[in-house]
């Protein structure tokens, strides 16, 4: 069974860093891209960007290079999402989603790290 | 790059058809066949509904159908029930990344 296990909720002050983690299980980790979606309390996905664990071949939307960085241990089959200096504005529910290549969708889906930011 | 359009909102009875529209540009959704919808009930994480255009994964009810036709895709639920309550997204390849649209709550009378 396709598994992806996301690290728990976490409450920070704005400035410090932040790095959350996405375990894939029961498939080939390093056969798949991962990606990673943020959601705004309230509102709409948002697309960040993916990682391809066998290479480490990494794509960001626009609206989100230079912001975060997305990286990979395939030694252990887990993704991170990383903050070097988090905003207030990055408080959100991010979810991180395996994705097929071939037609650029996510068919399984990690259960959301809620990220808090705030003084 | 800007989310890809979809009414806020649309509603139907039980047993009706419902469609929503998720409108793009030549650059997303009418540059490739790679269009899929996501349905989200509240707090939960989403759930793969369509994929390239139209197809269905397996245990998708054949209720949800997707096409496409130049910029704007659809989805389409028949035979509403009650659990398909839910906010949808449509998502789009644009090129080296991909871009949701801004969600559409469907309300179930």
């Amino acid at each position: 069974e396709v598994q992806l296990v996301q690290s728990g909720a976490e409450v920070k002050k704005p400035g410090e860093s932040l790095k959350i983690s996405c375990k894939g299980s029961g498939y080939s980790f390093t056969s798949y891209w991962i990606g990673w979606v943020r959601q705004m309390p309230g509102k709409g996905l948002e697309w960040m960007g993916i990682i391809y664990p066998g290479d480490s071949d990494t794509r960001y939307s626009p609206s989100f290079q230079g912001q975060v960085t997305i990286s990979a241990d395939k030694s252990i089959s887990t993704a991170y999402l990383q903050w070097s200096s988090l905003k207030a504005s990055d408080t959100a529910m991010y979810y991180c989603a395996r994705m097929f290549s071939s037609g650029w969708y996510n068919d399984y889906w990690g259960q959301g790290t809620l990220v808090t930011v705030s003084s | 790059q800007s989310a890809l359009t979809q009414p806020r909102s649309v509603s139907g009875s039980p047993g009706q058809s419902v469609t929503i529209s998720c409108t793009g540009t030549s650059s997303d959704v009418g540059g490739y066949n790679y269009v899929s919808w996501y349905q989200q009930h509240p707090g939960k994480a989403p759930k793969l509904m369509i994929y390239d255009v139209s197809k269905r994964p397996s245990g998708v009810p054949d209720r949800f159908s997707g096409s496409k036709s130049g910029n704007t895709a659809s989805l389409t639920i028949s035979g509403l029930q009650a659990e398909d309550e839910a906010d949808y997204y449509c998502c789009s390849y644009a090129g080296s990344y991909v871009v949701f649209g801004g969600g559409t709550k469907l309300t179930v009378l």
